[in-house]
């Protein structure tokens, strides 16, 4: 089954970007990926899912700061113009016919 | 608009059994599978197991096999999960998902406490 590899924790300024890693195990570097975040307290919300190609399909109510690409097994999440309210960890999830894999996740911090 | 509700919190003791809810709507319920995820405290995202409605099609991640039942309710477009004998450690926050292609929209989730 596939594995998710996230780095554990991100830093940023506000106002500033910052691009979020998510890689894909060997064999699976094809895969679709979808990006959710979870703020302090609240449930997970769904943004964005991005494909091998590098497109991307965001959630609805999604704001236009956040994007997606792709390169080789690696899936990117780019959030512009960082807000305080983008403070979060942001987990990526990836699936197969018999099985759901979420990442480690990434704490960002909004500095 | 697509909305999964879940109830706020339980408080069971060891040994006892618990079934919790997922009640969905604003959508056709038969059509799109559904999702369990556990969050421990601290502690990262884990897919527990999936129930398409439509012909109760279940897969479960080989860490939560036996140790819960996923079922569905198509007349009251609900999913449920169930222990039989709840333990400690099953304290934690349970989030049920909708699935088109990822989980696209999330309930709110439901604590569990167990605790003697």
């Amino acid at each position: 089954q596939p594995v998710l590899t996230q780095s554990s924790s991100a830093s940023a300024s506000l106002g500033s970007s910052v691009k979020l890693t998510c890689t894909l195990s060997s064999g699976h570097s094809s895969s679709i990926i979808a990006w959710h975040q979870q703020q302090p307290g609240k449930a997970p919300r769904y943004l964005m899912k991005v494909e091998r190609s590098g497109s991307y399909n965001k959630g609805s109510g999604v704001p236009d700061r956040f994007s997606g690409s792709s390169s080789g097994a690696d899936r990117y999440l780019t959030i512009s113009n960082l807000q305080s309210e983008d403070e979060a960890d942001y987990y990526c999830e990836t699936w197969d016919t018999n099985t759901r894999v979420f990442g480690g996740g990434t704490k960002l911090t909004v500095l | 608009d697509v909305q999964l509700v879940q109830p706020g919190a339980e408080v069971k003791k060891p040994g006892e059994s618990l079934k919790i809810s997922c009640e969905t709507s604003g959508y056709s319920f038969t059509n799109y599978w559904i999702a369990w995820v556990r969050q421990m405290p601290g502690r990262g995202l884990e897919w527990m197991g999936i129930i398409y409605p439509g012909d109760s099609d279940i897969k479960y991640s080989p860490s939560f096999q036996g140790q819960v039942t996923i079922s569905a309710d198509k007349s009251i477009s609900t999913a449920y999960l169930q222990w039989s004998s709840l333990k400690a450690s099953d304290t934690a926050m349970y989030y049920c998902a909708r699935l088109r292609g990822g989980m696209d929209v999330w309930g709110q989730g439901t604590t569990v406490i167990v605790s003697s």
